[in-house]
């Protein structure tokens, strides 16, 4: 049963510190993206690719967070230097293109 | 611009109880739509979707029939079992111009009490 993994699971760092989340998607899948889910905000699109090149990332916060795709296989979200209102579960889903997405489990961010 | 509008939560309900979760939409076009469900600690996994005017989504006892005439999309489920407590998203995608997004609702947490 093919499925999208994310780690790490759980991260806890200091304000300041670099954030690295990586994603590996369903072998086969052409689109990745990215959201963050809060309770104050609900579920937010942060970035999306498609054939590993970025076709939207209009719900990031470009000063301080970037995504990448180095390879077909591996997804990354950054972000440099990290804040407290960054705490939230970050998401990686997959899919073919116009079809369902598959969501990984989350990475639970807190920074104090 | 799309939006998807759904029922406010959290709803609770008595196990065996019938379940209607409304959701409906705004959409330049003709979209598919999906629920969507979020278990505790979990990601958003597919529950179902229909991708035309009249289809009927279903999966795990849950069912959805896409209405463009009122474009609804509402999720019902004749009988819940405390096993079905979750947050549901309804959502829709338009694909035009190469767009992959989804366009989310903003959830219904249901919890089923025993």
């Amino acid at each position: 049963d093919a499925r999208v993994t994310q780690t790490p699971r759980d991260k806890v760092t200091e304000m300041g510190q670099e954030v690295t989340m990586r994603c590996q998607p369903i072998l086969g899948h052409n689109t990745v993206f990215w959201y963050r889910q809060t309770m104050m905000q609900g579920l937010e699109l942060l970035a999306y690719f498609r054939n590993r090149a970025p076709l939207d990332d209009s719900g990031m916060p470009k000063d301080r967070f970037s995504a990448e795709m180095p390879d077909a296989t591996l997804a990354t979200l950054k972000i440099q230097p990290s804040e407290p209102r960054d705490s939230a579960v970050y998401f990686c889903a997959s899919g073919l293109s116009g079809d369902t997405q598959y969501f990984g489990p989350g990475t639970r961010l807190t920074v104090l | 611009g799309n939006s998807v509008t759904q029922m406010e939560g959290p709803v609770t309900l008595s196990e065996e109880a019938f379940l209607t979760i409304n959701c409906t939409y705004t959409a330049t076009g003709y979209p598919s739509l999906f629920w969507y469900v979020q278990y505790p600690g979990e990601g958003l996994q597919l529950l179902l979707k229909a991708t035309k005017a009249d289809d009927k989504g279903s999966n795990k006892g849950f069912e959805a029939t896409y209405r463009k005439e009122t474009t609804s999309f509402h999720l019902e489920k004749g009988s819940v079992q405390v096993s079905d407590s979750a947050v549901y998203f309804c959502a829709l995608h338009l694909s035009n111009f190469g767009n992959e997004k989804l366009t989310f609702g903003t959830g219904t947490r249901l919890t089923i009490i025993p």
